[in-house]
């Protein structure tokens, strides 16, 4: 069956812009995740998704980040006026329960801010 | 969250056992241990999850001491394919800590 599903793969934004990073979850799935993973690094959690409740953004690292979910499927990742250090992988991940459920995830979208 | 310290990198040869150890000497009653691998330009993969004892499934076997302190990941005869990157997360909600982890090299 398919995957989580994230788009684009690969986004190039000049400092100032607003992008936006989609995410398709496994259908059925109850809880999606998204993660910001600097080079080098392990993933940080940014916020977490019921259904369409968004339970958990204590990660996300600035106001210019929002995330929705609003018909708790297709998820998406929103950033504003970039700036050069939100330069990072983005994962989307979904689970289907909550707590400590297997966390299946999709291949990223790598963001450079230029 | 139970903080979790696992070595930087490991090397090993095609066909040999590793075990990649991580403590965790603040875990919680009701914490699980999990472990994920990551390939580059890949999102993380689950390998395995317990609680206590052993835990072997067809990849992998997890090991958990008494105490639960620690836990260690084996991978037997490990092939070119298992370099990647093994985090070692613990924890008893969605809310992974996923630290640096542990660089496994596989050297022909």
């Amino acid at each position: 069956g398919a995957g989580v599903s994230q788009s684009p793969r690969y986004k190039v934004a000049k400092r100032g812009q607003d992008v936006a990073l989609r995410c398709d979850p496994i259908s059925g799935h109850v809880s999606l995740f998204w993660y910001q993973q600097a080079l080098g690094q392990g993933p940080e959690f940014l916020t977490y998704f019921q259904n369409e409740a968004q339970l958990d953004k204590s990660g996300l690292p600035s106001d210019r980040f929002f995330a929705e979910r609003p018909e708790g499927s297709v998820s998406t990742l929103k950033i504003q006026r970039t700036q050069q250090e939100d330069s990072a992988v983005y994962l989307c991940a979904s689970s289907l329960g909550q707590g400590t459920y297997e966390q299946y995830f999709g291949p990223g979208t790598r963001l450079t801010v230029t | 969250l139970a903080k979790t310290t696992q070595p930087i990198s490991m090397d090993s040869y095609e066909g040999q056992e590793v075990n990649i150890t991580c403590s965790h000497n603040n875990i919680a009653t009701n914490d699980y241990i999990t472990w994920y691998q990551q390939f580059p330009s890949q999102g993380p993969r689950f390998i395995i999850q317990g609680y206590k004892t052993k835990v072997t499934n067809e990849v992998a076997s997890l090991f958990i001491p008494a105490d639960r302190k620690s836990s260690t990941l084996s991978l037997p005869r490990v092939s070119l394919s298992d370099t990647a990157v093994y985090y070692c997360l613990v924890g008893d909600t969605y809310k992974y800590i996923f630290g640096t982890g542990t660089r496994l090299k596989v050297l022909a």
